[in-house]
């Protein structure tokens, strides 16, 4: 039962563009969810994050957005840089209990010259 | 401020030896995590520790793992008997007490089982 997809395996996007990396999560209990990037042979490392009560969250060049509603969520890079590219995971947390992360399957983005 | 450390980086053992994983979390973080990453795939939680005991393990596999975070020392991931299957990368995540949910990750260990 995947409670958080990234439907997407792969985005290519041209340097100076805006990358958009999307992600879907089915558990209504999820009150915080993050943004992770994750280069080879290397952990992931935070990018940002947004909580439930909150729809948009900017940070510099990345802004997350949050639809509750349509229980979807999305990492805005603006403009791309050749040092995007990654592998970019969506992560939740449920709202009670342990702080487990729960992870999407990943988008690996290639920002192209 | 030395971040998460995972040691070792890399570790091979043959199928049927133990398998032993370590993770000192960052300075002032008192929660540890494990997770386990399949190759092609995304993270998947393991284990939930605080010093000296085991806050969730509902992600642990029933038989062979097990994992302790002493009060002194770093947090240990112990895998009995590896098969084939264990070959993966298993990360370690820390963070502070008193309800942050960012978590922060070491670099991982990739074990290979031949």
């Amino acid at each position: 039962d995947q409670q958080v997809k990234q439907n997407s395996p792969s985005l290519s996007v041209q340097e100076g563009r805006i990358s958009i990396l999307n992600c879907d999560y089915t558990n209504s209990m999820f009150d915080y969810f993050l943004w992770y990037k994750k280069y080879p042979a290397e952990g992931p490392t935070f990018l940002i994050s947004i909580s439930s009560i909150k729809d948009k969250n900017e940070d510099g060049r990345f802004t997350v957005f949050l639809n509750k509603s349509a229980k979807h969520l999305s990492l805005h890079i603006v403009p791309s840089q050749p040092g995007d590219s990654a592998v970019y995971f969506c992560a939740a947390v449920v709202i009670q209990g342990a702080q487990k992360l729960v992870f999407g399957q990943g988008t690996r983005l290639t920002i192209n010259p | 401020n030395a971040g998460v450390m995972q040691n070792p980086r890399h570790l091979v053992r043959r199928r049927g030896q133990e398998a032993r994983l370590r993770c000192s979390p960052m300075k002032g973080h008192s929660h540890v995590y494990w997770y386990r990453q399949l190759p092609e795939e995304g993270l998947k939680f393991m284990v939930y520790l605080q010093k000296e005991n085991i806050i969730d393990e509902s992600g642990m596999p029933k038989e062979r793992f097990s994992a302790e975070f002493p009060k002194e020392g770093p947090s240990i991931l112990r895998i009995q008997q590896v098969v084939r299957g264990d070959s993966a990368a298993y990360f370690c995540a820390s963070s502070p007490p008193a309800g942050e949910r960012k978590q922060f990750f070491g670099p991982g260990t990739r074990l290979t089982v031949l």
